[in-house]
């Protein structure tokens, strides 16, 4: 099935730093894929789509300036969390709709491992 | 405002034990209910992607229920194993594409 991969899986910063979180389709090609945050004992929340070749699209409330969403490729989207605030700590977790030969059909979502940040 | 609603929040069951909980979503504009599987430490797996109503899937001992009309989606295990423990999440496409999450169910069987 198809398969994407999140890295880094941890990360611990210091407060004003830039973090950048990459989400790699491997083996199908995902012209959108979805960054998600989840703060303890909540659901996933969307703050973006990120489109391939073009700017991503917010969600109401999250800081475009923020969160930067680069989707540069058909296999790439990085989320990078700039100057990072104690506030920002949580998990992150990206996901792509399959596409050809991986069930392009059903719309299911394929996850990456997710990206927890701490920072201090 | 879209909501996604599960329930129960937690559950414990014994092994060997049939349980099932409920995943509640807004009835109109329906495209589909999609439910995942989150295990500690993994991604989440797709379980179901349902359409329409009425629908009822199966994969080994899991099973899920579609209702449309009143808005909600029953996820049944039978005979549940330890393996089962996971998160259960239930998604809704609010526009087709960008997916509203429950809270998710998390089921832990007790061996």
């Amino acid at each position: 099935g198809a398969v994407v991969s999140q890295h880094p899986s941890r990360v611990i910063c210091k407060s004003g730093t830039s973090v950048k979180i990459e989400c790699r389709s491997l083996d199908f090609q995902a012209t959108t894929m979805f960054w998600y945050r989840q703060f303890p004992k909540q659901s996933l929340m969307l703050m973006a789509t990120s489109n391939e070749g073009s700017k991503a699209t917010y969600e109401q409330g999250v800081e475009k300036d923020k969160f930067l969403i680069n989707h540069a490729s058909l296999t790439l989207s990085t989320l990078t969390v700039t100057s990072a605030h104690p506030e920002d700590s949580s998990f992150y977790i990206c996901s792509a709709r399959g596409t050809f030969p991986h069930r392009a059909n059903t719309g299911e979502l394929f996850f990456g491992e997710g990206s927890r940040l701490t920072v201090l | 405002i879209l909501n996604v609603e599960q329930s129960p929040q937690s559950l414990h069951v014994q092994e060997g034990d049939s349980t099932n909980f409920t995943c509640s979503f807004p009835s109109s504009n329906f495209y589909a209910l999609h439910w995942y599987r989150w295990e500690t430490a993994k991604s989440p797996e797709a379980l179901f992607v349902m359409t329409l109503n009425g629908d009822e899937k199966k994969k080994g001992r899991i099973s899920a229920t579609l209702n449309t009309k009143e808005g909600y989606s029953y996820l049944y295990i039978k005979g549940s194993q330890p393996e089962d423990s996971a998160t259960y999440l239930c998604a809704f496409p609010r526009d087709g594409q960008n997916f509203v999450f429950g809270p998710g169910t998390r089921l832990s069987v007790l061996p």
